[in-house]
């Protein structure tokens, strides 16, 4: 089974500090996303990697950083965290490029979550 | 643009009474279409998909979502609730060959007892 680890479950942050969300998947998967998730407004992208040392804005990349230095491993840093920023934040990671026809439909596998809340 | 509705916000049914959660997306070409599975406290957990063939997708954990082009709707329903079926569920499309997906509000399920 594919498996999606976010290092941390619940942080607490104080306005102004850098913060570091950590994702690691096992698949080898080439695709990785970040969303934020908020009540009513369901999962909006914030950054996705398509490789190593690649990356592309999402909808919501305003206040957000990525980094992918390792294949299995993709970061969001917030490098100054503010109030509006709290919110559940969640990893995704999924094989693409070959299409439907090589039996690949984009699914997506996610991790846990990560309840960020800045005081 | 892409986009996703869930017109309900909060559905409250009966246990062992049907289910109809309602979706429907906006999207040039032949879509791929996801449900997916949120309990409290977890990540995402994908029910069913539908990228081709036939209109009628059966799923995980007995749900069940038929696509229907016309509509521009991809509902998801279950027979028979059961109180573990609560839950956020959302409803996706994907951007092209991208990998994205785009995702609905979701609509939040509440089984009475």
């Amino acid at each position: 089974d594919v498996k999606v680890t976010q290092s941390s479950r619940y942080l607490v942050k104080r306005t102004g500090e850098k913060v570091f969300l950590e994702c690691v998947q096992d698949m080898d998967h080439e695709n990785m996303f970040w969303y934020r998730q908020d009540p009513g407004l369901g999962l909006r992208l914030i950054y996705f990697s398509y490789d190593v040392k690649m990356k592309e804005k999402g909808d919501i990349p305003e206040g957000y950083s990525v980094s992918r230095e390792k294949k299995e491993r993709f970061s969001l840093i917030l490098e100054s965290a503010s109030t509006n920023q709290t919110s559940m934040y969640l990893c995704a990671s999924s094989l693409w490029g070959q299409g439907a026809a090589m039996g690949n439909t984009g699914e997506l596998f996610f991790g846990e979550g990560s309840r960020l809340t800045v005081l | 643009a892409q986009s996703v509705t869930q017109p309900d916000i909060h559905i409250t049914v009966s246990e062992g009474a049907s289910l109809e959660l309602r979706c429907n997306y906006s999207y040039g070409a032949t879509p791929y279409l996801f449900w997916y599975v949120q309990s409290p406290g977890q990540g995402l957990q994908l029910l069913l998909k539908y990228f081709s063939g036939d209109t009628l997708v059966q799923g995980i954990k007995g749900f069940e979502a038929e696509f229907k082009r016309s509509q521009s709707s991809f509902n998801l329903r279950k027979p028979s609730v059961h109180w573990s079926d609560a839950a956020e569920y959302f409803c996706a499309v994907s951007s092209g060959n991208t990998g994205k997906l785009i995702f609905g509000q979701g609509t939040t399920l509440q089984v009475k007892p």
